[in-house]
């Protein structure tokens, strides 16, 4: 089974603008989370999706949103990007079932100048 | 709050030595705990788990974990390190139902001297 892909692999963007990564889940997982990974903060939960719904939500500000779709491949986005928004963006797919066992893809290095 | 506590940042072991990582952490029930490895650049591994049964988990690469409810710790241990185990080290825990939000420890980096 393949794993985990996020796309891009790297990012350089400018405050205020905006920006979207992507993740495609191990083949027939239906949950996707999305993680922030940042020297000082460390990893932090954004949100989860489960066959296209929100069920968990980080502590994060609205400028970060995310979708999945049908085929459970999921989209994170954030506008208004802010230079404290460079990080690691990790994705983790798992079945969804209430045992949460997750496998993170190798992630997006976003930088924000 | 769920919270989990990785004590030492930094631990350098000569290879061949042991290993062991500490992990403590702050739940109210029986909690699902995992180690994930991450070399630089990349994302996280999975090396082992723990649900429910035997307290005692064996995982890939050598690893074990010992689960020690009287002491809210799950420690990560190894006998003999390689150099090739040079990474940081991430505790997690999560709960039964809780929707994709695993709680990180800070990590615990490993180096290895040859």
């Amino acid at each position: 089974k393949a794993g985990v892909t996020q796309t891009p692999r790297y990012l350089i963007k400018t405050r205020g603008q905006q920006v979207t990564l992507s993740c495609s889940p191990i083949s027939g997982h239906r949950s996707v989370s999305w993680y922030q990974q940042t020297p000082g903060q460390g990893l932090q939960f954004l949100f989860e999706y489960f066959s296209e719904t929100q069920r968990n939500k980080g502590n994060f500000p609205g400028r970060f949103s995310g979708r999945q779709f049908s085929n459970s491949r999921s989209e994170m986005n954030v506008s208004t990007l802010e230079l404290g928004d460079s990080a690691l963006y990790l994705c983790a797919s798992s079945s969804g079932t209430p045992v949460n066992e997750q496998f993170f893809g190798p992630g997006t290095r976003l930088t924000v100048l | 709050a769920q919270s989990v506590t990785q004590p030492d940042i930094h631990i350098t072991v000569s290879e061949g030595a042991s290993l062991e990582l500490r992990c403590n952490y702050s739940y109210g029930a029986t909690p699902y705990l995992f180690w994930y490895v991450q070399s630089p650049g990349q994302g996280l591994q999975l090396l082992l788990k723990y649900f429910s049964g035997d307290t005692l988990v064996q995982g890939i690469k050598g690893f074990e974990a010992e689960f020690k409810r009287s002491q809210s710790s799950f420690n990560l241990r190894k006998p003999s390190v390689h150099w090739s185990d040079a990474a940081e080290y991430f505790c997690a825990v999560g709960e039964k139902g809780s929707q994709g939000n695993l709680i990180f420890g800070k990590g615990t980096k490993l180096s290895v001297k040859p």
